[in-house]
């Protein structure tokens, strides 16, 4: 079946510092979601990536789906506190409706 | 959005007990409610898909008979989680699925605890 996969698993940035979170799926997908869980909470939705080689910015959060539609990423620049917590993607086959997380990337930071 | 309310957030059970956790579709008639579990610091893995009016979907290796679905209306789908025991300790996380872009807007959590 359809396997996603997060690299890093854990992340340690200092405070100011750029970083980048990367998401891998074994098959084609016709969708990208990525979601935010802070420590203690439910996970939040970010975006949605649909086309191929989409590039999607809010503020500091740049979000981008590979050519093939098959891996993502997610890159913040200037860290702060509040982006602590754990960032899933998700993604959606190309034949139907099941959303597959990935494992998740745990993002601390240093201030 | 969808607003998605889970109760209870928090319970401590005795094992062989069962529990039944409750997941609300506050402004939003959700024809289907998804049911996740999360372990420690690990992924969301789906459970089942519950349908309004009909036997929920099962994903392979959950147990039907062990975590009960029922959605019985366009705002409501419960969980029971039957005979307890200390291995079905985890976070069960209820999500409704948004009409725009098919994003999942997801309840606050319920964190089981099984002595």
């Amino acid at each position: 079946g359809q396997q996603v996969m997060q690299i890093p698993q854990y992340q340690h940035v200092q405070e100011g510092e750029d970083f980048t979170t990367y998401c891998n799926s074994s098959t084609t997908l016709s969708n990208i979601q990525w979601y935010k869980q802070r420590p203690g909470g439910h996970p939040v939705f970010l975006i949605q990536l649909v086309k191929s080689g989409e590039v999607k910015k809010q503020k500091r959060l740049t979000f981008q789906f590979g050519e093939a539609k098959k891996n993502s990423s997610l890159h913040i620049t200037a860290t702060q506190t509040t982006d602590v917590g754990t960032y899933f993607c998700a993604g959606r086959g190309a034949a139907g409706n099941k959303l597959t997380f990935g494992g998740g990337t745990r993002v601390l930071v240093k201030p | 959005g969808a607003v998605v309310s889970q109760h209870p957030s928090r319970v401590i059970c005795k094992s062989g007990t069962s529990v039944k956790i409750e997941c609300r579709s506050l402004d939003f008639q959700a024809t289907t409610m998804f049911w996740y579990r999360q372990f420690p610091k690990k992924s969301l893995m789906l459970m089942a898909t519950s349908n309004e009016g009909s036997k929920a979907t099962y994903e392979q290796g959950v147990e039907k008979d062990k975590f009960l679905i029922n959605h019985a209306s366009l705002t409501l789908s419960t969980l029971t989680v039957t005979s307890a025991h200390p291995e079905d300790s985890s976070f069960y996380i209820c999500s409704v699925r948004g009409a725009q872009n098919g994003e999942l807007f997801f309840g606050e959590g319920s964190r089981l605890t099984v002595l």
